[in-house]
């Protein structure tokens, strides 16, 4: 029983079009994140959502949008897709922060690669 | 702010010999520090991590990390690495809804 879904697992897609990651979370948690994978694997934090509100937005292009519907769903949408945006996208999700630090790993989605051309 | 340097691109270690990847942090505040492993075309999974306590966390598949708090740093180590070890790990360091990662460190075990 998969813990961090994210589909499709690849995209491939012109420049100029638009493109929806859905990913959803069984695990109960109240943040989810997404991140971007470039080609040299550096993972940068796109945005973080908890409770459904946006907390973080790394200065990511506008033509990226999230959405969170509920608390176990936060898609992301990608409109006017560039070259630059070829990469994996991972979902995560985690409890919320806590003094104690239980429970604050991350839960990571297997990951969606994009590729414009 | 808060970042996560990880100085070795790079380790390559014999089967059977010890194994350390390096990890150093900048926080304000008590960090929240995870270890991570990426193997091939898949997603991140969690290793261990360390909140406050003991100095030395165990971990999955016989990983543990040693804190450091002067030094700033929390090394992976592995007493005795395995050819199936190798993988790009990265390390991370939590601050409320913020995780962030080091630019990870591919690890080859040769036989």
């Amino acid at each position: 029983d998969t813990a961090v879904s994210q589909t499709p697992k690849y995209l491939v897609t012109q420049m100029g079009n638009d493109k929806s990651i859905k990913c959803e979370q069984n695990l109960g948690h109240d943040t989810m994140y997404w991140y971007k994978q470039d080609s040299k694997k550096f993972l940068k934090i796109m945005f973080s959502y908890n409770n459904k509100e946006l907390i973080i937005n790394e200065t990511v292009p506008n033509r990226f949008s999230p959405k969170s519907p509920d608390k176990a769903h936060l898609n992301l949408h990608i409109n006017s897709l560039e070259l630059g945006d070829s990469a994996v996208y991972f979902c995560a999700s985690s409890s919320n922060f806590s003094p104690t630090g239980r429970n604050t790993e991350a839960f990571f989605g297997q990951g969606t690669r994009l590729t414009v051309v | 702010a808060q970042s996560v340097a990880q100085p070795e691109d790079q380790v390559n270690v014999a089967e059977g010999n010890p194994l350390t990847v390096k990890c150093t942090y900048s926080v304000s505040g008590n960090p929240y520090l995870f270890w991570y492993v990426q193997y091939p075309n898949r997603g991140l999974q969690f290793l261990l991590k360390y909140i406050t306590g003991d100095n030395l966390v165990k971990g999955s598949y016989g990983f543990e990390a040693e804190f450091n708090k002067s030094q700033t740093s929390f090394h992976l180590k592995k007493p005795s690495a395995l050819v199936s070890d190798s993988a790009l790990y990265f390390c991370a360091v939590r601050v409320l809804y913020k995780l962030s990662f080091g630019a990870g460190t591919t690890v080859t075990v040769r036989a």
